[in-house]
């Protein structure tokens, strides 16, 4: 079956690093996005990753290791405002996105 | 309009009672999908419309949901008989196209309630 597993809640604190983690088992891999979601808005795109490596913008950071079925979203310098929710999703064999649970990341000052 | 937008925000509805959801994807783009996200949860795929056509279906949970698309633009999701585990928010999102690469833009959603 499709799973996607990334931790539930993170915290850190303002001006810190975080790195959010995302294992992933799905039939097909055709990449993994990240998307940012406030309480009561719109999933908002942040980064897709098809191939291995690093993708840089701006604050935050993507990578994917296809060998390992890994990625991790890297934010820096953390600001107040990107207390959210955080989704990886994969675009498996289908055309819609399977994503997961969603890690609750609070910045404290 | 610059982007997906959704009507209505929110959605109280009786058990047993039928509900439109309505959805305007953003102008060009050919791809559009409906997910549904609970309490806390990730997003759950229903059904994905290519143009006015659905290839994939597999996700909508009983025979009660079903979704149209016209004029390969807006798109209505009809819950029908509500039960109160259809509560949820409805999101929908739109792509340019159908390439992996291609930016699934999300909608505000409609929030579903089923007293």
């Amino acid at each position: 079956g499709q799973s996607l597993e990334q931790p539930s809640e993170v915290t850190a604190v303002e001006g810190a690093i975080v790195q959010i983690n995302c294992t992933y088992q799905t039939s097909g891999f055709y990449g993994l996005s990240w998307y940012q979601q406030h309480d009561g808005g719109a999933p908002t795109f942040l980064s897709y990753n098809a191939l291995d490596g690093l993708e840089e913008t701006g604050r935050f950071s993507s990578f994917l290791s296809r060998s390992d079925s890994y990625g991790y979203l890297l934010l820096q310098e953390l600001q107040m405002k990107d207390s959210a929710s955080y989704f990886c999703a994969v675009r498996d064999s289908g055309y819609a996105l399977n994503f997961g649970k969603g890690t609750s990341l609070l910045v404290t000052p | 309009g610059a982007g997906v937008s959704q009507s209505p925000s929110n959605k109280v509805t009786e058990k047993g009672k039928d509900v439109e959801l309505r959805c305007d994807p953003i102008s060009g783009h050919t791809a559009l999908y409906w997910y549904r996200q609970s309490l806390g949860q990730g997003l759950e795929f229903l059904i994905y419309f290519q143009g006015n056509s659905a290839p994939d279906k597999s996700g909508l949970p009983s025979d009660r949901f079903s979704a149209e698309r016209t004029g390969g633009s807006v798109s209505t999701l009809t819950i029908q008989r509500t039960q109160q585990e259809d509560s949820a928010v409805y999101l929908c999102a739109s792509s340019l196209g159908v390439l992996a690469s291609d930016t699934q833009y999300f909608g505000p959603g409609t929030r579903l309630t089923v007293l």
